[in-house]
């Protein structure tokens, strides 16, 4: 069974600063894996899929990394805004028999907070 | 980026009665639609892939006559609370995979039930 982990649990940042948030994954058979941010009381935007056979993916001042041998992915934001105050959630999914994407399992999440 | 509307937003009802909750892919077809449901301060916990055109798979432990889904067209899916009691009030959040976008899954805003 999968299972999906987000280190940390939370996170306080001064504005501009660089940081990481991380992900990893007990089975490496994975179709892709998604980054996700969900605002309080609200559904999840997308930010960014990997698929299986990418290292690495990005978008304006957001880079995902995966690692899928270690089970790792790494989500790093660049010059942090207090607007990146959400929780982070990562996901993945396997192939099915079909070759498409199965459900996805997600992670615990990270809370991160951008301070003035 | 694609887009999944859910109505209503939020919903107060009396214990007992039915709620129904619309997901909708406004801007592609979606064969496979998710339902999921999520308390507070936690991660999403998938109820059922719902099918375009056949009976929705439902995860262990979620009742199908409690939660009723209804996957009618490729563009909509519904799910219904029946006989809403207290502990049926939860944020309820549908998502949608895109397949012409590698199978990335895109996300409603939520439905916030609340059962009296």
């Amino acid at each position: 069974k999968q299972e999906v982990t987000q280190i940390p649990a939370a996170l306080s940042v001064p504005e501009g600063e660089n940081l990481v948030l991380n992900c990893s994954f007990t089975d490496s058979a994975i179709y892709n894996l998604q980054w996700f941010r969900q605002d309080p009381g609200k559904g999840l935007t997308s930010l960014l899929l990997i698929q299986s056979s990418q290292r690495e993916q990005t978008s304006g001042r957001l880079n995902a990394s995966l690692d899928k041998s270690s089970g790792r992915s790494t989500l790093y934001i660049a010059a942090s805004q207090p607007g990146d105050s959400a929780t982070y959630l990562c996901a993945v999914s396997h192939p099915t028999n079909t070759g498409t994407a199965s459900k996805l399992t997600f992670g615990t999440g990270t809370r991160l907070q951008v301070t003035l | 980026g694609a887009v999944v509307s859910q109505h209503p937003s939020w919903v107060i009802c009396k214990s007992g009665t039915s709620v129904k909750i619309e997901c909708r892919s406004l801007d592609f077809q979606a064969t496979t639609m998710f339902w999921y449901r999520q308390f507070p301060k936690q991660s999403l916990m998938l109820m059922a892939t719902s099918n375009e055109g056949s009976k929705a798979t439902y995860e262990q432990g979620v009742e199908k006559d409690k939660f009723l889904i209804n996957h009618a067209s490729l563009t909509l899916s519904t799910l219904t609370v029946t006989s809403a009691h207290p502990e049926d009030s939860s944020f309820y959040i549908c998502s949608a995979r895109d397949p012409k976008r590698l199978g990335e899954l895109f996300f409603g805003e939520g439905s916030r039930l609340t059962v009296l």
